[in-house]
């Protein structure tokens, strides 16, 4: 079983809101990742969790917010987004970081 | 750092022809190769990988890709293409640290009936 699920499916906040994503995976990977999809374009890093520490932020803005609970969940704290944020944004877990990635079926985010 | 060149954006081939879908990458480090595939409104769905061994990977719906350092390629193929193939297909790199995937920017594999 390689399934990586996210919640909500769809996501419409304001420039004001405070939102939240969630990833969850029971394989026991230890690498969680998330990626920024917009469209037409391929997925870009944004951040890596190894063994539920955060190990790389691509200089991402501050209005993204990732936690990492517990081995299994991936959480993405969202506040005071613009506009251009909007898009699909995916969760990944691996083995380890030096393994394949996993996607779940992502969330679509729109920014009004 | 590594990158990934998916030179063609779109490939439209005739159902039960078969199909090359080019990518080559370039680091100076050892690398992990990746295929991937999205359907339209879906995550990504890996399709191949190659992280050591032999140098032509399979998947089960009959795709393969070989791994050629030399040409720094990692080239897909399928002798028979079907309708349910139309995708977007994403070429994809990393090296062996707790760094992220790095994609090209993908080739949508256009199915002519």
């Amino acid at each position: 079983d390689t399934e990586v699920t996210q919640t909500p499916k769809h996501l419409v906040m304001g420039m004001t809101n405070k939102k939240s994503l969630k990833c969850e995976q029971h394989m026991g990977h230890r690498a969680m990742y998330w990626y920024k999809q917009k469209a037409k374009k391929p997925p870009e890093l944004m951040f890596v969790y190894s063994y539920e520490k955060l190990s790389i932020n691509e200089s991402v803005p501050s209005r993204f917010s990732p936690e990492c609970p517990n081995s299994s969940l991936l959480n993405l704290h969202l506040h005071a987004l613009q506009p251009e944020d909007s898009a699909l944004y995916l969760c990944a877990s691996g083995w380890t970081p030096s393994y394949e990635q996993y996607f779940g079926p992502g969330t679509r985010l729109t920014v009004t | 750092a590594q990158s990934v060149t998916q030179l063609d954006s779109q490939v439209p081939v005739f159902e039960e022809a078969p199909v090359e879908l080019r990518c080559n990458y370039s680091s100076s480090v050892s690398v992990y190769l990746f295929w991937y595939v999205q359907y339209p409104n879906q995550g990504l769905q890996l399709l191949l990988k190659y992280l050591s061994g032999s140098t032509l990977v399979e998947s089960i719906n009959g795709f393969e890709a070989e791994f050629n350092k030399s040409q720094t390629s990692f080239h897909l193929r399928k002798p028979s293409v079907h309708i349910s193939d139309t995708a977007e297909y994403f070429c994809a790199v990393k090296g062996g640290g707790a760094d992220g995937l790095t994609f090209g920017k993908g080739t949508h594999l256009i199915i002519q009936p």
